[in-house]
């Protein structure tokens, strides 16, 4: 079983819509967990660090649910810049490595 | 620009050759790491350093990989008897030891013909 799993997607919706990706961690003991963006032939950058109460960033939302191991971006009132691939990462919390979902593909459609 | 660089950004060479990819952090950062990624896949993690020491590498590692980072600083990624299946994105990461945000360098894209 995959370390992190995600939809893939594509994921197409219109302007002003409200989207959200889920993620699955397989490792119960993972730690720390990050939603990364990434731009089509570009390096994934950093969108935000997911915690356990739950956190929010203007119009982005992360949750995390240890219990069912799952974790969750909300995009509301999406923007065509909002387009990218959204990659979900977990750190099991021993050693050091990341592991990458394979990303969510968001096409905002005008 | 004091972000990750990474050279080449792009190389061609054909099977069998050696490559090697250098890695440039963000100064101050102790931490490193290099990540492969193929089209419509995530970054898959290949090693890690903190400063000048590998404290893991992959079991998907091959023994024709080897990645070095002498100094603590820049670090470079070697793939000797390159196969077509070494075609992908090398990512380096950096970041700090008490900061767990990885920020990426522009990659090298490899193809191997």
């Amino acid at each position: 079983r995959k370390e992190v799993e995600q939809d893939p997607g594509p994921f197409n919706v219109p302007e002003g819509a409200t989207v959200a990706f889920n993620c699955t961690y397989s490792n119960s003991a993972s730690q720390s967990f990050f939603w990364y963006r990434q731009d089509c032939r570009k390096e994934p950058k950093l969108l935000m660090s997911v915690y356990s109460s739950g956190n929010e960033d203007g119009r982005f939302t992360a949750q995390l649910n240890r219990a069912s191991q799952y974790i969750s971006l909300l995009i509301r009132d999406s923007k065509l810049s909002d387009s990218a691939t959204y990659l979900c990462v977990v750190n099991r919390g021993t050693g050091n490595q990341f592991y990458f979902g394979t990303g969510t593909s968001l096409t905002v459609i005008p | 620009d004091t972000g990750v660089s990474q050279d080449p950004r792009h190389k061609i060479t054909k099977r069998g050759q050696n490559v090697t990819f250098r890695c440039d952090p963000i100064s101050e950062h102790n931490r490193l790491y290099w990540y492969r990624q193929t089209l419509g896949q995530g970054p898959e993690f290949l090693t890690y350093f903190q400063n000048e020491a590998q404290l893991e590498k992959s079991r998907l590692l091959s023994d024709r990989f080897s990645a070095e980072r002498p100094k603590g600083s820049f670090s470079t990624l070697e793939i000797q008897r390159t196969e077509q299946g070494d075609s992908a994105m090398y990512l380096c990461a950096s970041s700090l030891v008490r900061q767990e945000t990885q920020y990426f360098g522009p990659g090298t894209r490899l193809l191997v013909l």
